[in-house]
């Protein structure tokens, strides 16, 4: 099975910081990362497919990028809406896999 | 626009099966351009893929809980069901159904349930 780490478990950002996860894949999985916003008591929200594609509707601050092993999530600008757990998934083999998640704050 | 919705017991009992549904509305379960999924979260903790059932009745499950699951569909009430049997305490959690779609070559879960909590205690 494809194990997927997640780094850091969390962090506090202000208003306006630009804001990284990181990602990893136990092995290369090309582009098939997928990554979801969770807010508290709600399911999760696609936000980024294949690795750097942005879901419609979303808004430009979110971005993707990587392939192989080793991906990044990276939010622009941090706006107060953006408290959240983000997950990384992949899609390459099954089982599907899911990060352990990032717990985002605002400072 | 198609909502999922799940249902069923919020408490069983240890060593029981915990059954739940879901029903898809405002669309079709028999669509073949998707996977219908359960996904699970223990309380503070992350997402883990329990596994999913195509329209034609296919299944694939997580190695993890294989042995203790069972995904069917019923396509004339438009549900899928999940059973997860000999249930213990580690099996508490937020069970979440999803809808697993290809596009383009990608897949994604782009639509979810908006979850059930299920407790496991005497």
């Amino acid at each position: 099975d494809i194990q997927m780490t997640q780094s850091p478990s969390s962090l506090s950002a202000s208003v306006g910081d630009r804001v990284t996860i990181t990602c990893q894949a136990s092995q290369d999985i090309s582009n098939y990362l997928n990554w979801y916003q969770q807010k508290p008591g709600k399911a999760p929200k696609l936000l980024i497919y294949d690795a750097s594609n942005l879901e419609t509707g979303v808004p430009s601050r979110f971005s993707g990028s990587g392939s192989g092993t080793d991906f990044t999530f990276t939010i622009s600008s941090l706006q107060p809406e953006d408290i959240a757990t983000y997950y990384c998934q992949q899609y390459d083999n099954l089982p599907r896999a899911f990060g352990q998640g990032t717990r985002l704050e605002i400072k | 626009q198609v909502q999922l919705q799940e249902s069923g017991p919020g408490l069983v009992k240890p060593s029981e099966t915990l059954s739940l549904t879901c029903t898809v509305s405002g669309g079709s379960v028999s669509s073949g351009s998707y996977y219908w999924s359960w996904i699970r979260q223990p309380p503070g903790k992350g997402l883990e893929w329990i596994g999913y059932i195509y329209y034609s009745g296919s299944t694939n499950y997580n190695p993890s809980l294989k042995s203790r699951v069972t995904i069917s569909v019923d396509t004339s009430k438009n549900q899928f069901s999940l059973k997860l049997s000999s249930v213990t305490a580690a099996d508490t959690a937020v069970y979440y159904c999803a809808r697993e779609v290809l596009v383009r070559g990608f897949w994604y879960f782009d639509l979810w349930g908006r979850g059930t909590l299920v407790t496991v205690s005497s």
